[in-house]
């Protein structure tokens, strides 16, 4: 079984400031990773994955992701954190070559990012 | 331009009626697949279907079930809606194409509360 912790409920940052949002997973096989954003009142948008290759992953809005194996975890991060930027953020992971592409994500809790001006 | 439609944006229902929430994609997407998400804790999926196979999670319960007249609607009906079945409900998109990079097209969700 895959599952994905996301230990802090809220980040609060100061604008302008780097932010960091933990996230570790637990799978057998490889992990395909991926983050996702919800603003309020909104459904969940994709903001990058982690496949292969390259640790360090970029995505929308200027956030990127570093994957470590070796502490099994994928944190996303920003290098200065904008007040839009404020919203919920979800680590979700995909066991790779399980059962293919149309097996749903499994998601962490989700973590409040507070980004104050 | 919205491409995952759920409608209604809220909905109201009371204790044991039987309730459907409906989602639309305008994606031609494979594989629609249904979320519950409550409040603090992580969305966890109900069931998917890809084109018209049924994918039901062991832990989904019978009193959610779901329908997929054709590649563009998906619906998800609760038999009897219990108060611990208010939560958020989530559809979701993706092409299918057994390739396990693929990301997920969302609605914005319909808020079910139950009375």
């Amino acid at each position: 079984a895959q599952s994905v912790a996301q230990p802090e409920d809220q980040v609060n940052v100061a604008e302008g400031n780097p932010l960091t949002v933990k996230c570790t997973y637990s799978v057998s096989g490889n992990p395909y990773l991926f983050w996702y954003v919800q603003y309020p009142n909104r459904g969940l948008q994709f903001l990058l994955k982690y496949i292969t290759g390259d640790n360090l992953v970029k995505g929308s809005y200027g956030f990127e992701a570093e994957f470590n194996k070796s502490q099994t975890s994928f944190h996303l991060k920003k290098p200065s954190a904008l007040v839009s930027d404020s919203a919920l953020y979800f680590c979700a992971v995909r066991e790779g070559g399980s059962g293919g592409g149309a097996d749903g994500l499994t998601f962490g809790k989700g973590t409040h990012l507070i980004i104050q001006p | 331009d919205a491409m995952v439609i759920q409608n209604p944006r809220y909905q109201v229902t009371q204790f044991g009626k039987p309730v459907t929430l409906s989602c639309s994609q305008t994606l031609n997407h494979n594989v629609m697949y249904w979320y519950q998400q409550k409040s603090s804790q992580a969305p966890k999926l109900l069931f998917h279907y890809y084109d018209k196979d049924f994918n039901n999670e062991a832990d989904t319960p019978d009193n959610f079930q779901s329908r997929r007249p054709n590649t563009s609607f998906c619906f998800l009906d609760i038999r009897s809606p219990g108060l611990g079945d208010a939560a958020m409900y989530l559809c979701a998109t993706s092409r299918g194409d057994r390739a396990t990079n693929e990301k997920l097209f969302f609605g914005s969700g319909t808020q079910l509360s139950v009375l």
